[in-house]
This record gives C-alpha cells, structure tokens and sequence, in this order.
C-alpha cells in the first residue's frame, strides 16, 4: 500500500526553467512533509519542508506548496541549474507515529544546460 | 563533526546466509532509524532505536533485527537472506529531545547490499 506516490520517476528541464516535482499521499493524517535531494552513492540531504499548517514555503529558488484539500505536494526549482540533477524525494511524517518517514518512490531530475 | 556513518559500503552475500550493517550516528545524536531502499523504490521504513530498545517498527518481517548499544551506534541484522533484501539499506540519525525537522535528521551514505 503506497501512501505516498511520486507518479513522474523522470524529468528533463532545460537550465533556468522552471522544474516542477509533484507528490501525492493518501493519508488525511499526515502534518510534516519534506522535500529530499539524493546524488548517487550518496545518503539523502534535506531540502525543504512544509508543515500542515502552511500552503506554502520558500527558500531561494525552493518552493513547496501543499494543497491538504487535493491530499498533492509539490516542489517548485527556479531557475533550475544543472547542478540540481539528482533523484527527488518526497518525504511525508505522520506525527502522531513518531518519526517514521514514508517516502515516495523519487523522481529523477535532468537539468539540461 | 562526522555525519553519519555506515559500513560497510558494498557487500554480497549469498542466499539463505545472514549479514550486519552498521551505523554510527552523528555525534550528539540518540536516535537510530533504519530503512531499506530497492531499486527504483523511495526509502522504507524498517524500525527505530532509542535507548537500546526498538521503539517503532515499520512492516518488515521477523528475519530483520536490531540492536543499539551504549555509544547510540545501531546494527541492522538480516537473516535467511532472500534474493528480494537487495537493496541500500540506509541509517538515519537524530536527537529525540530535538523533535522533528529536516533539520534535525541526518542520513548516511548507506550499505549497498546485493544477494546472489
């Protein structure tokens, strides 16, 4: 049973576009959403996060946007660089579980020079 | 400051046999949360130490075990390996009294392992 669902698993943007990641999650529960970056052999690093109570969070050319009605995350580059190629990560906590992360299945993004 | 670290990097193992992976979290770190990554899959959830003892467990079987020891490192056991346990498995630390945060929880580059 995925809870959280990354539908595209790739992307290609060319550099200083726009590069949109969507996310969407099934459970109504969920309050704590983050956005994860992974190169290869590498471990996951934080990108940004966005808690139930907002819509919207931005951080250089990092947005993400929730929409609790539509149960979708997504997670706005602008402009994207090349260096932004990596597999993104949704990650959604549930709270009152703990802090156990459920994550999408990733999407890989190609920022195309 | 070392991050998180876990060894070791790559290994094969054979049907049926066992293996441990380890992880030392980044200092000042209590918490130990392990997950497992197939190919072409998002991180899932294994289980979580805290104080030496298993606090969450996600839906793995019984063949997965763990163990945390006084320092905060964690060891991930896999016995009867099956050829489907390939895969990265990855150690996440963090802070338990620091609450949740992406800020607050710190991945290691993971163990790759492949069973042949």
């Amino acid at each position: 049973d995925q809870q959280v669902k990354q539908n595209s698993p790739s992307l290609s943007v060319q550099e200083g576009r726009i590069s949109i990641l969507n996310c969407d999650y099934t459970n109504s529960m969920f309050d704590y959403f983050l956005w994860y970056k992974k190169y290869p052999a590498e471990g996951p690093t934080f990108l940004i996060s966005i808690s139930s109570i907002k819509d919207k969070n931005e951080d250089g050319r990092f947005t993400v946007f929730l929409n609790k009605s539509a149960k979708h995350l997504s997670l706005h580059i602008v402009p994207s660089q090349p260096g932004d190629s990596a597999v993104y990560f949704c990650a959604i906590l549930r709270g009152d579980t703990g802090n156990q992360f459920y994550f999408g299945t990733g999407t890989s993004l190609t920022v195309i020079p | 400051d070392a991050g998180v670290t876990q060894s070791p990097t790559h290994l094969i193992k054979t049907r049926g046999q066992q293996v441990t992976l380890r992880c030392s979290p980044k200092s000042g770190h209590d918490t130990v949360s392990w997950y497992q990554q197939a190919l072409g899959q998002g991180p899932q959830f294994i289980f979580q130490y805290y104080e030496e003892e298993e606090r969450q467990r996600g839906n793995f079987p019984d063949r997965f075990s763990g163990h945390q020891f006084p320092n905060y490192s964690s060891e991930l056991n896999v016995n009867a390996l099956l050829l489907g346990d390939s895969a990265l498995y990855l150690c996440a630390s963090s802070l338990l009294a620091a609450g949740v945060s992406g800020n607050t929880i710190y991945f290691g580059e993971g163990s790759w392992l492949t069973v042949v």
